[in-house]
């Protein structure tokens, strides 16, 4: 079965401090994994889409990894403003219109 | 461009009342969808569209039905609402050039069924 996993559940780190954000899948093959940031009483914002192993995608504090069984969401020097819950989605191929999302990591950032 | 907006924001409804959710894009989407979110849960994908006047059932379509008039618009019907129902209903939509597969959210409405 078709499945993606977020961890931690919960994460607090303090203004600067750089952690990673894992997210595990298991698909019968990846068509691409998805990353959304989600603020509180919002919709999911689009933030990376990788497609295949090794792919690399950045964007200011965020850095987005993919390898053949996990991505991982590094965030670097991160600010109260990157307090979020980030989401993280599988697409198989073959599935064009069905994302598979884990539960979430909800990250708070401390001054 | 406004991308995805959903309305209303926020509703109640009391079982067994009926209500749409409307969802519009603005992007020339081809494919759109209809989710829920629960707390402890993933987004669930309830129905979605691959073009005007199509639908196609989704994980969890049970007490929903769709309907994709026009090719901006993708409303989500509940005949009678349960309170399994209340939840965060989120829109989303994808063009359809191949190699494009990311989907854009709107904001969400917030449903309760009392």
């Amino acid at each position: 079965e078709d499945q993606v996993t977020q961890s931690p559940e919960a994460l607090r780190l303090q203004e600067g401090e750089s952690s990673s954000l894992n997210c595990s899948y298991t698909v019968s093959g990846l068509r691409g994994l998805f990353w959304y940031r989600q603020d509180p009483g919002k919709g999911p914002e689009f933030l990376f889409t990788l497609y295949s192993a090794g792919e690399e995608k950045e964007k200011e504090r965020l850095k987005a990894t993919l390898t053949k069984k996990e991505s991982f969401l590094h965030i670097t020097a991160p600010k109260p403003e990157d307090s979020a819950t980030y989401l993280c989605a599988v697409q198989a191929v073959g599935a064009t219109n069905k994302l598979i999302f884990g539960t979430g990591t909800l990250l708070a950032v401390q001054p | 461009n406004a991308g995805v907006t959903q309305t209303p924001k926020f509703r109640v409804l009391k079982t067994g009342q009926s209500m749409t959710l409307l969802c519009a894009q603005d992007m020339n989407h081809e494919y759109m969808y209809w989710y829920r979110q629960d707390p402890g849960m993933g987004l669930r994908l309830i129905h979605y569209s691959v073009g005007e006047g199509t639908t196609a059932k989704g994980e969890v379509p049970d007490g929903y039905n769709v309907s994709r008039l026009k090719k901006q618009n993708f409303l989500l019907g509940l005949e009678s609402a349960a309170p399994s129902q209340t939840s965060v209903y989120f829109c989303a939509s994808k063009t359809s050039t191949s190699g494009q597969e990311t989907q854009y959210f709107g904001p969400g409405t917030r449903l309760l069924v009392l």
